[in-house]
């Protein structure tokens, strides 16, 4: 089956840096979406990105599906960003869920 | 709109005792999925439930189970409850199938197995 790999797998920042989160997928997707997960377990959908670019205030995410790759980044971060990031693919009727990158930010 | 809401937010079973957990869509959308997540085996997809048919299964034993109704609300069961079923169970709904569209999550059932 088709393998996610998200890195890196930890990440610590102080306030106000910014940051680059990485998705690699082994084969071709339907589609792909980015989570924060916040410490009580909900996924908040950051970004439904199949291919291209888009932004959303201080994030944005870009997916090259012909190279099997998704990037995330985190502009001037603050502590309310702090949480696991997760990286979804959809194919072959299943949603796959990357491995997370755990973001923690310092004031 | 009303999010994606699941019932109960929190469970105390003991081995051996079967659950049922529950999970309203967003209205409107006919799909539902289920995802368990541990910290051993990160968030793994269970089965998806599109107009009362289950589409697809993971890797699960029979012992997890669901249903869907008419009016999309869907149901998880587990029977013969193991320690390692513990974990926090979600579901997210979407307008169409789950491999090609975005998913909504509700925000999780915490099953503890003693």
């Amino acid at each position: 089956g088709i393998q996610v790999e998200q890195s890196p797998p930890d990440l610590i920042l102080q306030e106000g840096a910014n940051s680059t989160l990485r998705c690699n997928f082994s084969d071709s997707v339907n589609n792909l979406q980015w989570f924060h997960q916040n410490p009580w377990g909900q996924l908040i959908n950051l970004f439904y990105i199949p291919s291209g670019t888009k932004q959303n205030g201080r994030l944005s995410a870009t997916t090259v599906a012909t190279e099997r790759y998704s990037l995330l980044y985190i502009s001037s971060s603050q502590t309310t960003d702090s949480g696991v990031y997760f990286c979804a693919v959809g194919n072959t009727d299943k949603l796959i869920f990357g491995t997370g990158t755990r973001l923690q930010v310092f004031p | 709109k009303a999010g994606v809401t699941q019932t109960p937010r929190y469970l105390i079973k003991t081995r051996g005792q079967q659950v049922t957990l529950s999970c309203s869509p967003i209205s409107g959308h006919r799909s539902v999925s289920w995802y368990q997540q541990t910290p051993g085996q990160g968030l793994q997809f269970l089965f998806e439930y599109f107009s009362e048919t289950q589409r697809n299964k993971g890797n699960f034993p029979g012992r997890f189970s669901g249903r869907q109704f008419s009016n999309s609300r869907s149901e998880m069961n587990v029977s013969t409850l193991e320690l390692g079923d513990s974990a926090l169970y979600l579901c997210a709904s979407s307008m169409g199938l789950v491999d090609g569209y975005e998913q909504y999550f509700g925000p999780g059932t915490r099953l503890t197995v003693t």
